[in-house]
């Protein structure tokens, strides 16, 4: 298995329900990130980590919680979210976030907030 | 800061016509600039690259060449397939305090018809 791979493909919840988001990358990366892609609006950047070290949280509400515990994995701990964060969720990874490698991105995990 | 700028379409072209997808940009440096695709249900592809003045990246008939003059980077192919119907995203990989920056267009929906 190559590439970047996010599980689950769908996921819909509840405002109350408490869920995680998994993303595995098998390409050797350092840096991996979070990005969200609503409809008509340009994809948005969550979270960076690289080299396990968070080093951006652009403003995310609390409710996004992620959590990389080595530079292979990935989560996105979900929990009362709104119904405005129905998106389709997509990880990236590259090689280094101090260089301008390209960005490699799994299949996203499409959610819907009930 | 930096930005990108690309027609957002949709764009809906007859199977073996030429394309062109203009996409323009600002940014402090010199950035890289890329082109992805991202067909329905997937994530997005790194479609090509160019990482300075003149380069010109290619890949599966698509074409774009960095024009530091202009500021753009505009993807053609000189005869479109059906299989090539996507949402095209220009983006540029710049540096801000905290490392690479990357920042994507609003993406360019394609429609080739047989």
């Amino acid at each position: 298995e190559t590439g970047v791979t996010q599980t689950p493909r769908h996921l819909v919840m509840g405002m109350t329900n408490k869920k995680s988001l998994k993303c595995e990358q098998h390409l050797g990366h350092n840096a991996m990130y979070w990005y969200k892609q609503s409809a008509k609006k340009p994809l948005e950047l969550m979270f960076v980590y690289n080299f396990k070290e968070q080093t951006e949280n652009n403003s995310v509400p609390s409710r996004f919680s992620p959590e990389c515990p080595n530079s292979s994995h990935l989560f996105l701990h979900l929990h009362t979210l709104q119904p405005e964060d129905s998106a389709l969720y997509l990880c990236a990874s590259s090689q280094d976030y101090r260089d301008s490698s390209p960005l490699h991105f799994g299949n996203g995990t499409r959610l819907t907030v009930t | 800061g930096d930005s990108v700028t690309q027609m957002e379409g949709p764009v809906t072209l007859s199977e073996e016509a030429f394309l062109t997808i203009n996409c323009t940009y600002t940014a402090t440096g010199y950035p890289s600039l890329f082109w992805y695709v991202q067909y329905p249900g997937e994530g997005l592809q790194l479609l090509l690259k160019a990482t300075k003045a003149d380069d010109k990246g290619s890949n599966k008939g698509f074409e774009a060449t960095y024009r530091k003059e202009t500021t753009s980077f505009h993807l053609e192919k000189g005869s479109v397939q059906v299989s090539d119907s996507a949402v095209y995203f220009c983006a540029l990989s710049g540096r801000d305090n905290y490392g690479q920056n990357f920042v994507f267009g609003p993406g360019t929906r394609l429609s080739v018809l047989p």
